[in-house]
């Protein structure tokens, strides 16, 4: 069975620009969580979905970030415009909705760098 | 708020037991874990804790939970070169599936 993947795995862009990173929960998966580290700083939350409605976005840092998860399947997050303290891993999570002990699936996380 | 923190690195010699610790805020904790995420790699769910229990044991890992304290640790006992990586200490907030990670604790295993 196929884990969370991410894409891209890393990304280089400029002050100003857009990046769009995008996250494969795995099948069947109705929880999908954006998380993502800062400067080897700690692992923060930015939001969660569960199937394609925003359960809590309490960790989105401003209205430059916007997430979508149409159809309750893969979801994208995009980043317009981005800002040098946007640098950082952003990981993507997954759970089954009904095992809510907690157990996310992590996939290998996109590593965003802005000039 | 809620807060998770950890010393950030922790030097262990092949064979020896290393023991990382932290410290949470959040009483109302149901879930604690701890993660590791190896070079290159993205996060592995290593164990995770019921905030009713005190000790879990799998293999070479122990986890110790002091709810009085606020208080979390991994053991890993008979550390091999290939534990090297980093290790975070997270709690679930409001059981929603929300994550509160710590910093991470870098181990490094020298032969």
């Amino acid at each position: 069975e196929a884990g969370v993947t991410q894409f891209p795995s890393h990304s280089v862009i400029e002050k100003g620009q857009t990046v769009t990173l995008r996250c494969d929960p795995i099948s069947g998966h109705d929880n999908l969580y954006w998380y993502r580290r800062v400067m080897g700083k700690e692992i923060k939350f930015l939001l969660h979905f569960v199937k394609e409605s925003k359960q809590d976005e309490s960790g989105m840092p401003n209205n430059r970030f916007l997430a979508e998860r149409t159809g309750g399947t893969y979801s994208t997050l995009k980043v317009q415009p981005a800002e040098l303290e946007d640098s950082g891993v952003y990981f993507c999570a997954s759970s089954h909705w009904t095992e809510n002990t907690g157990e996310l699936f992590f996939g290998e996380g996109s590593r965003l760098t802005v000039l | 708020g809620e807060d998770v923190e950890q010393s950030l690195f922790l030097s262990v010699r092949e064979g020896d037991s290393s023991v990382i610790n932290c410290t949470y805020t959040d009483s109302s904790s149901t879930y604690l874990y701890w993660y590791k995420q190896e070079p290159g790699a993205g996060l592995q769910l290593l164990t995770y804790i019921f905030s009713n229990m005190d000790m879990k044991q799998d293999q070479r890992l122990t986890v110790l939970l002091n709810k009085k304290d606020k208080h979390l640790s991994l053991r890993i006992a008979d550390t091999q070169t290939g534990d090297s990586a980093i290790y975070f200490c997270a709690e679930m907030y409001n059981q929603g599936g929300k994550l509160i990670f710590g910093q991470g604790t870098e181990l490094s295993v020298k032969p």
